[in-house]
């Protein structure tokens, strides 16, 4: 039972557009989310985080928005540039447990 | 670099055979977890160490074990390998054991021939 989910194996977008990453989840307990970003042959970093307090989270070019109702966070890349090109996770966790739940990812390119 | 580190880089063994995958969490943090990421997969969560005790267990087969020691470094034992145990196993850190964010190692890929 996939509880996180990222329907778009892959995007592909210009150098300067925004990049659109979404992530669906299933269990309404989830309650903090974030996104990690992974290049190849490197462990997964973090990028940015929401509590499901806020429905919105910036920093810098990246921005969380949750959509609580439909269980749905996506995160925008703006302006996209080509070292943004990795695979992006989301991932979620709810209070009291102890692990993250994470999606299997979006492979971004962004074209130069 | 995360400040997580994880030895080997990678592992290549036959079936049947038993390796151990080490790691070392960041200064300060107490909590280490193990995931794995098989092809194309996401990262499944394994087992959560905090301060040398189990604390959480996720899709953790029985052939597998953990362990976090004294000095908060910790191992993930794998045995009675098989093919389908290939994977890239990663470790991360994090200070407490809440919804700290988890800083990850370079990870450990296996490969079972």
């Amino acid at each position: 039972d996939q509880q996180v989910k990222q329907n778009s194996p892959s995007l592909s977008v210009q150098e300067g557009r925004i990049s659109i990453l979404n992530c669906d989840y299933t269990n309404s307990m989830f309650d903090y989310f974030l996104w990690y970003k992974k290049y190849p042959a490197e462990g997964p970093t973090f990028l940015i985080s929401i509590s499901s307090i806020k429905d919105k989270n910036e920093d810098g070019r990246f921005t969380v928005f949750l959509n609580k109702s439909a269980k749905h966070l996506s995160l925008h890349i703006v302006p996209s540039q080509p070292g943004d090109s990795a695979v992006y996770f989301c991932a979620a966790s709810y209070s009291g447990t102890y692990k993250y739940i994470f999606g299997t990812g979006t492979r971004l390119k962004v074209l130069a | 670099d995360s400040g997580v580190t994880q030895t080997p880089k990678h592992l290549i063994t036959a079936t049947g055979q038993r390796v151990t995958l080490r790691c070392s969490p960041r200064s300060g943090d107490l909590s280490v977890y193990w995931y794995q990421q098989s092809l194309d997969q996401g990262l499944q969560f394994l087992i959560q160490y905090y301060n040398g005790e189990e604390r959480a267990k996720g899709n953790i087969l029985e052939r597998f074990s953990a362990q976090q020691f004294p000095d908060l470094h910790s191992e993930l034992n794998l045995s009675s390998l098989e093919l389908g145990d290939s994977a890239l196993y990663f470790c991360a850190s994090s200070v407490t054991r809440g919804t700290d964010t988890q800083y990850f190692g370079p990870g450990t890929r296996l490969t079972v021939l």
